[in-house]
């Protein structure tokens, strides 16, 4: 397997609550995403980094932030929970961003937003 | 992702063999993934296709038709430890990294 760890595994929380999610990586892999999945949507990207401090949003970013501070560390913030924002969230990495990049990913964080 | 049509779910029996299809629709093209995500667990990479053809591990083979922007996932002497969801993704030319995601194909095998 490779070594992402995401935690919190599960969090429920209320709505307007912050919420801050983990991924850490022990691959020293460039690249990381997070996405978030729900029923009849498969994943969707929220956010990328292609290196310390280099992100940028993905298809559904609205209402989250991220920060890469370390190679090692991803962080997904929601500013201000909304009950949309309920979903398994996965963060994956890739050691290239082109070509065959291959991505892994961590087991998943399950958000409930009460 | 809206770009990427699979089926939702299909069943076939343990032993038989099974086919997915994957249609998509991207500006330019730099791959195709299979993932293989069973219930409750975590996306794990399967094949990746860039060329024309068929790529073939083991009891899992990958077909991709670049001009008809579609490809398949084969899955030979099904096992019952093969039911799970299968997922496209493909990656634009321009899309650098980002993979679109389609929904997902649930496989279930029956005994």
């Amino acid at each position: 397997d490779a070594g992402i760890t995401q935690s919190p595994r599960h969090k429920v929380t209320e709505t307007g609550t912050p919420v801050t999610l983990r991924c850490h990586q022990t691959e020293n892999h460039r690249y990381m995403y997070w996405y978030r999945q729900d029923p009849g949507h498969g994943l969707r990207l929220i956010h990328y980094s292609y290196g310390v401090k280099d992100t940028d949003k993905g298809e559904v970013s609205d209402g989250y932030s991220v920060s890469r501070s370390k190679t090692e560390d991803f962080l997904l913030t929601l500013e201000s929970a909304t009950s949309s924002q309920t979903s398994v969230y996965f963060c994956a990495i890739s050691d290239s961003g082109a070509g065959k990049n291959i991505q892994y990913f961590g087991a998943g964080t399950r958000l409930s937003v009460l | 992702g809206q770009n990427i049509d699979q089926p939702t779910e299909m069943t076939a029996t343990e032993g038989a063999i099974v086919q997915i299809n994957c249609t998509y629709q991207t500006s330019g093209f730099n791959g195709l993934f299979w993932y293989q995500q069973h219930a409750g667990e975590a996306p794990t990479f399967l094949s990746y296709n860039v060329l024309d053809g068929l790529e073939e591990k083991g009891r899992f083979s990958s077909f991709l038709s670049r001009s008809k922007g579609y490809s398949y996932l084969l899955l030979k002497e099904l096992q019952m430890k093969d039911s799970a969801s299968y997922l496209c993704a493909a990656v634009g030319e321009d899309s650098w990294g980002k993979f679109q995601f389609g929904a997902g194909t649930q496989v279930v095998v029956t005994p």
